[in-house]
C-alpha cells in the first residue's frame, strides 16, 4: 500500500514569490493534515480536513497561506507571497478519522527554502 | 493544554535497551499517550500508544505509571536505525501536539 505522497520534496524560491505544495493521502483516509516543522522543533498543525471540509484552520496564517481539498482526496497548500521566515519543512499526514485516537501517517515532507 | 516534558537528548549503545522518559503531569482522564519517532529527512512515524496499561508491539514497549503522570518508551535492543527524534504526545480526539522530543543517538 502506498504511503502519503508529497511533492515536491525540495523547493527553493525568492521571497515574495508564490509556492504550492501537493499531498496525496493514503487511499480511504478521510482526514488530512498539514503541519509546519521548523528546524529543531516538532511539527505544528496548520490545518485539518475531514473530507473536503476544513474543520480546524485556527493556526493557518490566512493572510498569506491557503489550502484546498476540493474532492476530499488530494490537497494543495499555497503560500503567497512567501517570506524568509516561511523556510521550513511542510508535512502532510492522513488518518482514517480525526475525531478519534487513530494514528496519523506522515509523508516525507517538502523542504522550503526562501531566499 | 496538556503538555509533555522530555529530555532533549539521550545516547545509547547498539544492542542495549533504551528507556526514554516522558512526564505529563497535567494529563486528563481521556488523553491517550502516543509515541512517534522521526528518522532523519523523514516524516514522523507512529510507534506505540496506551491509556492506562503497559503496551507491547513489535517496535517497542510502553510503560505507564499508575498515576499516568509519566511514561517510558522502551526499545529492547537499540539498533543504529533507531537513531531518531522520539516524541511523546498526549492525544485527544481533535488534538495531537508535538513537543521538541528527545533526540536519540545510538553508538556502535
Amino acid at each position: 500500500e502506498a504511503g502519503v505522497v508529497q511533492s515536491p520534496r525540495y523547493k527553493i524560491i525568492e521571497k515574495k514569490q508564490p509556492v504550492a505544495f501537493w499531498c496525496n493521502p493514503i487511499s480511504g483516509h478521510n482526514t488530512l493534515y498539514w503541519y509546519l516543522q521548523n528546524l529543531g522543533q516538532g511539527p505544528e498543525l496548520l490545518i485539518r480536513y475531514e473530507n473536503e471540509e476544513a474543520v480546524d484552520d485556527s493556526q493557518l496564517p490566512k493572510d498569506r497561506f491557503s489550502a484546498e481539498r476540493l474532492k476530499g482526496v488530494d490537497s494543495t497548500l499555497k503560500i503567497q507571497p512567501a517570506e524568509l521566515g516561511d523556510s521550513a519543512v511542510y508535512l502532510c499526514a492522513s488518518s482514517t478519522s480525526g475525531r478519534s485516537y487513530n494514528e496519523q501517517f506522515f509523508g516525507p515532507g517538502t523542504r522550503l527554502t526562501v531566499l | 493544554d496538556a503538555k509533555t516534558t522530555q529530555p532533549n537528548s539521550m545516547e545509547s549503545n547498539e544492542e542495549e535497551p533504551v528507556h526514554l522518559p516522558c512526564n505529563h503531569s497535567t494529563i486528563s482522564g481521556t488523553d491517550y499517550i502516543h509515541w512517534y519517532r522521526q528518522l532523519p529527512s523523514q516524516g514522523p512515524e507512529y510507534v506505540i500508544h496506551g491509556l492506562t496499561s503497559n503496551v507491547n508491539n513489535r517496535m517497542a514497549s510502553l510503560a505507564i505509571a499508575e498515576d499516568r503522570k509519566s511514561s517510558t518508551l522502551i526499545l529492547h535492543r537499540a539498533t543504529l536505525r533507531d537513531a531518531a527524534v522520539y516524541y511523546c504526545i498526549l492525544r485527544a480526539p481533535n488534538d495531537m501536539r508535538f513537543g521538541a522530543g528527545t533526540r536519540l543517538t545510538v553508538k556502535p
